[in-house]
Order: structure tokens, then C-alpha cells, then sequence
């Protein structure tokens, strides 16, 4: 009976590294989002993926974020070159037939 | 233009009181939409849905006017519990991404 789990819970890194994400959605369920969120925001959508390919990407911001969701489940985000403007919680989400149900975030956090 | 525009409060009533938020959305092919809520330092969970007859659960009402393109949430009674941020989240179809707005916060005091 999990919900969605996000890993790390917390990232704290250097400017100019590399991250990844990982979210692993509810069992069963063909929709996942992803979306960030900085303080006093609500959540910025940045891709969506039905089932293994990305159905829209319109919201990443720039060519230094990607996503994959190779099997269909879980999804990585990645960021390259990570800038202190990258810093938020990064949120994942899942759906199946109800609407989207949340993990707990990740907080990056860039130095 | 935003997507889905909300009045960022604060709201700031009494417990008992009866408070409303509206939102906006800008794509008249919209087709689903949500109320959400979250708490300080949480993730955004499901309020209800919005449908177009309007629906009601509990203390809580929300109603939607496609004409003018926007979604109201009605707090009857409210409790110091309803403390939160209130998400209005629209859909444009069923295999669409879906987009949240801004958020309004709520603050009941005793």
C-alpha cells in the first residue's frame, strides 16, 4: 500500500554538479509528473510521461533538465550544471484513475 | 498571463466563519478541475473535484462557471485545522498535463 517515494528526501549540492531525482510512483499507475516548487509558489510543472515516453516536456526549463521513465515506473530527474536558481523541492506525482497523488518531495539544495 | 490565477491572500477569519477564494484559468478547453490543499512543509493533497453542477463536501462547496472561466472554493464553519495553502489545479483533457495554480493561504484564528 505505498504511496509515491521520492529519493533523496534532501540534496544538498555544489554549483556546476550533476543531480538526480528518483521518484517510484504507485503501482499501477500510467501518469507521472513532475513539478518544482519554491517557497510561496505553487507547484511549476515541468514534464509529464504516460507510461514510458514523455507526453509533454513544455515545462522544463532549459536543456539542463531531463527526465527518463524508461519501464514505464519509476522516473529519474536529471540536472546538469545545477545553478543556485535550481534550488526548490522537486515534487513527483503519480495518477492512475483519481487525480495526482503526491511523494514527499525532494529539497535540492544548491551551494 | 498566467495559467491558473489565484489571489495569494493572506486570508486571514475567525474559527466559524464562512470564507471564499475564486481562481481564474485561461484555457477555455480546460475539462478538469481540482481543489487542493497544503500544509506548511507538505505535499499538495486532493480537496475535492469541481464539477460543472457544483459539489459539495461537508463544510466545503466548489463551484465552477465555464462561461467566465473560473473555480470557487466556499470554507463553511471553518476550523483552526483549515490553516493551509488552497491550490486551484485545472486539466485541459484527459491526457494533458495539469497545471497548478499560485495558491492562496488560509489562516483561522481562535
Amino acid at each position: 500500500g505505498a504511496g509515491v517515494s521520492q529519493t533523496p528526501s534532501n540534496k544538498v549540492t555544489e554549483k556546476g554538479k550533476y543531480v538526480e531525482l528518483r521518484c517510484d510512483p504507485i503501482s499501477g499507475h500510467t501518469a507521472l509528473y513532475w513539478y518544482r516548487q519554491s517557497l510561496g509558489q505553487g507547484p511549476e510543472f515541468l514534464i509529464y510521461f504516460q507510461g514510458t515516453g514523455a507526453a509533454d516536456d513544455s515545462g522544463l526549463p532549459n536543456d539542463r533538465f531531463f527526465a527518463v521513465r524508461p519501464e514505464g515506473s519509476v522516473s529519474t530527474l536529471k540536472i546538469q550544471r545545477t545553478e543556485r536558481g535550481d534550488s526548490a523541492v522537486y515534487l513527483c506525482a503519480s495518477s492512475g484513475r483519481k487525480p495526482l497523488h503526491f511523494g514527499n518531495g525532494t529539497r535540492l539544495t544548491v551551494t | 498571463r498566467k495559467e491558473v490565477e489565484q489571489d495569494p491572500g493572506p486570508f486571514n477569519v475567525p474559527e466559524g466563519a464562512t470564507v471564499a477564494f475564486n481562481c481564474t484559468y485561461s484555457n477555455s478547453a480546460s475539462q478538469s478541475f481540482f481543489w487542493y490543499r497544503q500544509d506548511c512543509r507538505k505535499e499538495p493533497k486532493l480537496l475535492m473535484s469541481v464539477y460543472s453542477s457544483g459539489n459539495e463536501d461537508g463544510r466545503f462547496t466548489a463551484q465552477l462557471n465555464r462561461a467566465s472561466q473560473y473555480i470557487s472554493l466556499l470554507i463553511r464553519d471553518s476550523k483552526l485545522s483549515d490553516s493551509a495553502t488552497y491550490l486551484c489545479v485545472v486539466r485541459d483533457s484527459s491526457a494533458s498535463k495539469i497545471i497548478f495554480g499560485s495558491g492562496t493561504r488560509l489562516s483561522i484564528r481562535p
